[in-house]
């Protein structure tokens, strides 16, 4: 079974800084793409970061470019989102998020996010 | 930068009803990278449909999906109690790479 869990979230003042961690099990982690996407309290979903297999692209939303980062750790099947210089609108649940895509041809088709975790929430208060 | 924009915000059926969710794109964007998600309340994002019509895994027949270009639909045959969520869109683009539409309430009538 696939699974995903996210940690590391929690009450942080304005400024400072966070690590989530996720946890991925049920599949060949080092095989797939992953993201993290956010959502605050009673509001839609938000693309934040994406890291290629083997790291080798990351992107981020324009929202968190400079002040988040993603990496990943095959070994330990995880995937990080260190967040600094935190404000009070990146107040959400953070999910971890796999990427999954047809590649076959060598271009990708068919992308799409088949497994979320539960998720971790980040409160930015003082 | 491409924006999705769904409609309609909220949508109140009844159970048995037919739901029709649209998801229309600022520019015309490639339909094998089109998605639909449910999101329960108090729930995770579940995968529906990808590739603009290709059922998940384990997505009852009842959900479809269909469009190109720049409208995309979303149709649920006929409304179980638990199809009542919220719906998003989302679209693989160039950069920064993905976009969500802000989603589509389907409550209870």
């Amino acid at each position: 079974e696939v699974q995903l869990v996210e940690s590391g979230g929690g009450l942080v003042q304005p400024g400072g800084s966070l690590r989530l961690s996720c946890a991925a099990s049920g599949f060949s982690f080092s095989s797939y793409a992953m993201n993290w996407v956010r959502q605050a309290p009673g509001k839609g979903l938000e693309w934040l970061a994406y890291v290629g297999v083997g790291s080798s692209v990351l992107y981020y939303a324009d929202s968190v470019k400079g002040r988040f980062t993603i990496s990943r750790d095959d070994a330990k099947n995880s995937v990080y989102l260190q967040m600094n210089s935190l404000t009070a609108e990146d107040t959400a649940m953070y999910y971890c998020v796999r990427d999954n895509a047809d590649c076959s041809t060598g271009t990708c088709y068919l992308i799409r996010f088949d497994a979320w975790g539960q998720g971790t929430p980040v409160t930015v208060s003082s | 930068e491409i924006v999705l924009t769904q409609s309609p915000g909220t949508l109140s059926l009844s159970p048995g009803e037919r739901a029709t969710l649209s998801c229309r794109a600022s520019q015309s964007v490639s339909s094998s990278y089109l998605v639909w998600y449910q999101q329960k309340i108090g729930q995770t994002p579940r995968l529906l449909i990808y590739g603009a019509s290709n059922r998940a895994t384990g997505i009852p027949d009842r959900f479809s999906g269909s469009g190109s270009g720049t409208d995309f639909t979303l149709t649920i045959s006929r409304l179980e109690p638990e199809d009542f969520a919220v719906y998003y869109c989302q679209q693989y683009v160039t950069s920064p790479r993905y976009t969500f539409g802000q989603g589509t309430r389907l409550e209870i009538k």
